[in-house]
């Protein structure tokens, strides 16, 4: 079965702190994706980045980063120097390799405050 | 704007009666999913469809819901009856022949009253 955790329901910061949203997943299959997305107060889903279960070297794409670790089964998510319009609920989601679903986190709510 | 189009993306619909739910998929896609976000939750899914078949049905509610993705035109998923635990958002989402990545739509936002 898959299952995809995120503990931290919501997280709030100042602005320009660095945070990081925890992402714990659990699959048997050897190939799997994982996801981050973003949805902001206008409810629609912003897609962030996509991790196939071969590739473990972290990506960094401005102030976002990740951090990917089999031996844990994480899949992290940093953003540097926060801003207000980070706010957002963000998912971390698992879709093995033949796409028919993807298993979403629960979510963890971001307030950046000024 | 060639994304997964969905609509309405707002709908209202009053106890018992019927709501249908539309997605046009990407051009070059003939995979479709259904999910369904209830109030404070994730995303769960619903449904997946190609073109004239259900491949998984597995999220379905077994009542009042149904859902086709017919050979020309959009997805419809299809809620009969509607009761006020249905108010949610429905995300429809799409891929194309290989499978490698799906693309979102905005989704629908049922508020059953």
């Amino acid at each position: 079965a898959q299952k995809v955790t995120q503990a931290q329901t919501e997280i709030s910061v100042v602005e320009k702190e660095d945070v990081t949203l925890d992402c714990v997943y659990e699959t048997r299959d050897t190939t799997y994706y994982l996801f981050w997305y973003k949805q902001p107060p206008s409810g629609e889903l912003v897609f962030l980045i996509r991790r196939n279960s071969f590739d473990e070297q972290n990506e960094i794409s401005g102030r976002y980063s990740w951090n990917f670790q089999k031996s844990t089964s994480s899949f992290n998510f940093t953003i540097t120097a926060s801003q207000v319009v980070d706010s957002a609920v963000y998912f971390c989601a698992l879709s093995v390799v033949s796409f028919n679903k993807f298993y979403f986190g629960s979510g963890t709510k971001l307030n950046v405050k000024p | 704007n060639a994304g997964v189009m969905q609509n309405p993306r707002h709908l209202v619909r009053r106890r018992g009666q019927e709501a249908r739910l539309r997605c046009s998929p990407m051009k070059g896609h003939s995979h479709v999913y259904w999910y369904r976000q209830l109030p404070e939750e994730g995303l769960k899914f619903m449904v997946y469809l190609q073109k004239e078949n259900i491949i998984d049905e597995s999220g379905m509610p077994k009542e009042r819901f149904s859902a086709e993705f017919p050979k020309e035109g959009p997805s419809i998923l299809r809620i009969q009856q509607v009761v006020r635990g249905d108010s949610a958002a429905y995300f429809c989402a799409s891929s194309g022949q290989g499978r490698t990545e799906a693309f979102f739509g905005q989704g629908t936002r049922l508020t059953v009253v």
